[in-house]
């Protein structure tokens, strides 16, 4: 069974309007969860990182994302995008908290101008 | 900052070429890992490391082989290039402490066998 899904291949917004990029994971124990964005050519970068201290976890360059246990949903959003947001987005979620990885199959972000 | 320094960004390299990838870590991290990256697979775990000369394959191994003979450093090693190698490798570094179990990645290195 996957333990990361990104509901969402490809997401196309308009400059200005929010963003909303999706995730859900599984796992029976309580889990570290991750956002990183990857530009053209370069590695990936961390946005944020859920541990459990805070449900709304506040990432870089504005975007946050919500815990939702009963959902087991971990979305990223910002309110408001730039043209410099587009790049391609990964969900990845350490079940255990033992550093093993699992990547989401990443969602591309198109801004419109 | 945690830094993951990959010292190769392109390579371009015959097929039987003997291939060496190097990372580079500068936070004491135990964990490091050698991914590679295509288009519509994702990223795919190829071997880690939890400790100096200890390494564990990932999902896709074949064809690789790794050497920790430092803590801050990871080789990756293709013994024989053939052209499906052709791909993106990430490095990536992870540790203990106070920064937990976030995972750190390198620019990439883009290898194209020809």
């Amino acid at each position: 069974a996957q333990s990361v899904t990104q509901l969402d291949s490809h997401v196309s917004v308009s400059e200005g309007t929010p963003v909303l990029l999706r995730c859900n994971y599984s796992s029976s124990y309580s889990p570290s969860l991750f956002w990183y964005v990857q530009h053209p050519n370069k590695g990936l970068q961390l946005l944020l990182k859920y541990t459990s201290a805070a449900t709304l976890v506040k990432g870089i360059n504005g975007f946050e994302a919500e815990f939702k246990k009963s959902e087991t949903s971990f979305h990223l959003t910002k309110p408001s995008a730039h043209m410099s947001d587009a790049a391609e987005y990964f969900c990845v979620v350490d079940r255990y908290n033992f550093n093993k990885f699992y990547f989401g199959s990443g969602t591309k972000l198109n801004v419109k101008p | 900052d945690v830094k993951v320094t990959q010292s190769s960004r392109y390579l371009v390299k015959r097929t039987g070429e003997k291939v060496f990838l190097e990372c580079v870590q500068d936070m004491d991290h135990e964990n490091m890992f050698w991914y590679r990256q295509d288009p519509g697979l994702g990223l795919r775990l190829i071997y880690f490391s939890y400790d100096v000369k200890m390494k564990e394959k990932g999902d896709i191994p074949e064809g690789y082989s790794v050497s920790r003979e430092k803590k801050e450093r990871f080789s990756l090693i293709l013994e024989s290039a053939s052209t499906n190698q052709t791909s993106m490798y990430l490095c990536a570094s992870s540790g203990l402490g106070a920064d937990g179990n976030t995972i750190y990645f390198g620019e990439g290195s883009w290898l194209t066998v020809v």
